[in-house]
C-alpha cells in the first residue's frame, strides 16, 4: 500500500452533470476525509467517515453533495447537478484512530472543471 | 471559530539561504498541528506533526516548533534549495477530527 488513492486524477463535465470521484485510503487507516480547495486557498473540510459511518459534515456540503463509505474502505464523492462554482481540487485524506497522533495523509487530488 | 494565518503569502530566497515559515493560529485548544508541502496541481505532503505537548520536531532540514499558548508555529528550513519551492501549508487539529488550514507561503528558491 502506496499512499491515498484518488480517481480520477482529473474530470472536466458540463454545467448540469452529476460526477463522482473514488478515494482509497491507506489500508489500516479507518478515518477518511473529504477537502475542498480552491486556486489560492488553504483545503476547506468536507465530511469525515470513521469506517463506515459519516461523523461530521461541513455547512459547504450543501444537498448537491453526497458522500459514501460503504464498507469501511473506499469512499466516493459525487456532486449532482454540476455548477461552475464547483470547480476546485478535491482532495481526500485518511489517517489513524485517535485524538493526539493523528497525522493525516492525503491523496494527489482530482481536478474538477466545471464549463 | 478557529482561523489559522501564514505569513508571508509568499517568499522568494537565494539558493542556500536559511529561511522562516509563520503559522499562527487564534485557539489554542489544539491536539497537533501538521505542516504540508503542496507542489502546483498536486495533492498534499505531510512534512511534521506537532503533537500539543511538544515544542519542536525535526526532519532533515525542516525543524518546526510549536508556542501553543501565544499560537504560533513556525517552520524553518535550513540550507533551500531549488527542489524546495512550492507551497507550505499549516493546519491545526482541534476537535480531533477535520483539519483547520491556512492558505499557505509559497515559496520560490532560485539557482
Amino acid at each position: 500500500d502506496t499512499g491515498v488513492s484518488q480517481d480520477p486524477r482529473h474530470k472536466i463535465t458540463k454545467r448540469g452533470q452529476n460526477v463522482t470521484f473514488r478515494c482509497d485510503p491507506i489500508s489500516e487507516h479507518n478515518r477518511l476525509y473529504w477537502y475542498r480547495q480552491t486556486l489560492g486557498q488553504g483545503p476547506e473540510f468536507l465530511t469525515y467517515f470513521q469506517n463506515e459511518a459519516q461523523l461530521e459534515k461541513s455547512r459547504l456540503l450543501s444537498d448537491r453533495f453526497s458522500a459514501e463509505r460503504p464498507k469501511g474502505s473506499f469512499s466516493t464523492l459525487e456532486i449532482q447537478r454540476t455548477e461552475q462554482g464547483d470547480s476546485a481540487m478535491y482532495l481526500c485524506a485518511s489517517s489513524q484512530p485517535g485524538l493526539m497522533n493523528t497525522e493525516a495523509f492525503f491523496g494527489q487530488g482530482t481536478r474538477l472543471t466545471v464549463v | 471559530k478557529q482561523e489559522v494565518t501564514q505569513i508571508p503569502a509568499a517568499l522568494s530566497v537565494p539558493e542556500g539561504e536559511n529561511l522562516v515559515l509563520n503559522c499562527s493560529f487564534t485557539d489554542s485548544a489544539i491536539y497537533n498541528l501538521q505542516w504540508f508541502r503542496q507542489d502546483p496541481g498536486k495533492g498534499l505532503t505531510s512534512l511534521l506533526l506537532i503533537q500539543s505537548s511538544q515544542r519542536e520536531q525535526t526532519s532533515g532540514r525542516l525543524n518546526a516548533s510549536l508556542d501553543k499558548s501565544s499560537g504560533r508555529s513556525t517552520l524553518y528550513i535550513a540550507a533551500s534549495q531549488p527542489g524546495d519551492s512550492a507551497t507550505y501549508l499549516c493546519a491545526v487539529n482541534q476537535a480531533g477530527t477535520a483539519l483547520i488550514f491556512g492558505k499557505g507561503t509559497t515559496l520560490s528558491v532560485s539557482s
